[in-house]
C-alpha cells in the first residue's frame, strides 16, 4: 500500500524554524517527483514546493522562496521541508503529496498532514 | 501566475441531484487540470486528471470536461458520501495553483 506520513509539525514562534519530514512507503520513492501543499485553517489549498525524483529540479511558490527549502533523501525514502523565518500566515496543515503515476503533475496520493502553528 | 476561479463557492443539493462545478483559468492551460475532493479533517483525494480522465477507483458518476480556460466537474447523481469540498488545480506551469474550492452541502 502506498503511504506517506508527515511529521515535524508543532508550535513555533514568529521568526523561528521548523523542519518537516515525509516518510514514504509502498512505492519506489526515487522514481517520483514529490510536493508540499499547505492549507491554512478553514482555507483552501496552496501549493508550496516541488522537487524532481533526483532532486535536480526544485520549484517554490513566490511567498516561500528564500525561506523554505525542499530536499529529499532517496536512500531513506524521505522528503523534507526546512522552514525558516516563519510568519503567522504560515500557520497551516502541511501535506506531502506524490506525483501521480499518470503523466502530468497531479498529486496522488497525499499524506495525512502535519499542523504547523506560528504564534507567540 | 495562473489564477483559477471556481464557481459557485458553495452549492446546496440533495441526494440524486446532478451537480456541476466550474473552474476557469486566467490563461489557457490546454488540459492540464485536475479535480480533488476533500472531506473535513482529511487529505484531498484525486478524482479527475488531464481535465477528463477518471482516477482509478473513482465512481463513474464523476466526470470532467473542458480545455483551454473553461472546465467543469459533474456529479451525475449525488450520493451521501459526495458531500465535501472540491478543488481544481492547474498543472500547466509553476507555480501550480488551486481554485478557492466549492463546498457541496445538503
Amino acid at each position: 500500500e502506498v503511504q506517506l506520513v508527515e511529521s515535524g509539525g508543532g508550535l513555533v514562534k514568529p521568526g523561528g524554524s521548523l523542519r518537516l519530514s515525509c516518510t514514504a512507503s509502498g512505492f519506489t520513492f526515487s522514481s517520483y517527483s514529490m510536493n508540499w501543499v499547505r492549507q491554512a485553517p478553514g482555507k483552501g489549498l496552496e501549493w508550496v514546493s516541488s522537487i524532481s525524483s533526483s532532486g535536480s529540479y526544485i520549484y517554490y511558490a513566490d511567498s516561500m522562496k528564500g525561506r523554505f527549502t525542499i530536499s529529499r533523501d532517496n536512500a531513506k525514502n524521505s522528503l523534507f521541508l526546512q522552514m525558516n523565518s516563519l510568519r503567522a500566515e504560515d500557520t497551516a496543515v502541511y501535506y506531502c503529496a506524490r506525483r501521480s503515476t499518470y503523466y502530468g503533475d497531479w498529486f496522488d496520493p497525499w499524506g495525512q498532514g502535519t499542523l504547523v502553528t506560528v504564534s507567540s | 501566475d495562473i489564477q483559477m476561479t471556481q464557481s459557485p463557492s458553495s452549492v446546496s443539493a440533495s441526494v440524486g441531484d446532478r451537480v456541476t462545478i466550474t473552474c476557469r483559468a486566467s490563461q489557457g492551460i490546454t488540459s492540464w487540470l485536475a479535480w480533488y475532493q476533500q472531506k473535513p479533517g482529511k487529505a484531498p483525494k484525486l478524482l479527475i486528471y488531464a481535465a477528463s480522465s477518471l482516477q482509478s477507483g473513482v465512481p463513474s458518476r464523476f466526470s470532467g470536461s473542458g480545455s483551454g480556460t473553461d472546465f467543469t466537474l459533474t456529479i451525475s447523481s449525488l450520493q451521501p458520501e459526495d458531500f465535501a469540498t472540491y478543488y481544481c488545480q492547474q498543472a500547466n506551469s509553476f507555480p501550480y495553483t488551486f481554485g478557492q474550492g466549492t463546498k457541496l452541502e445538503i
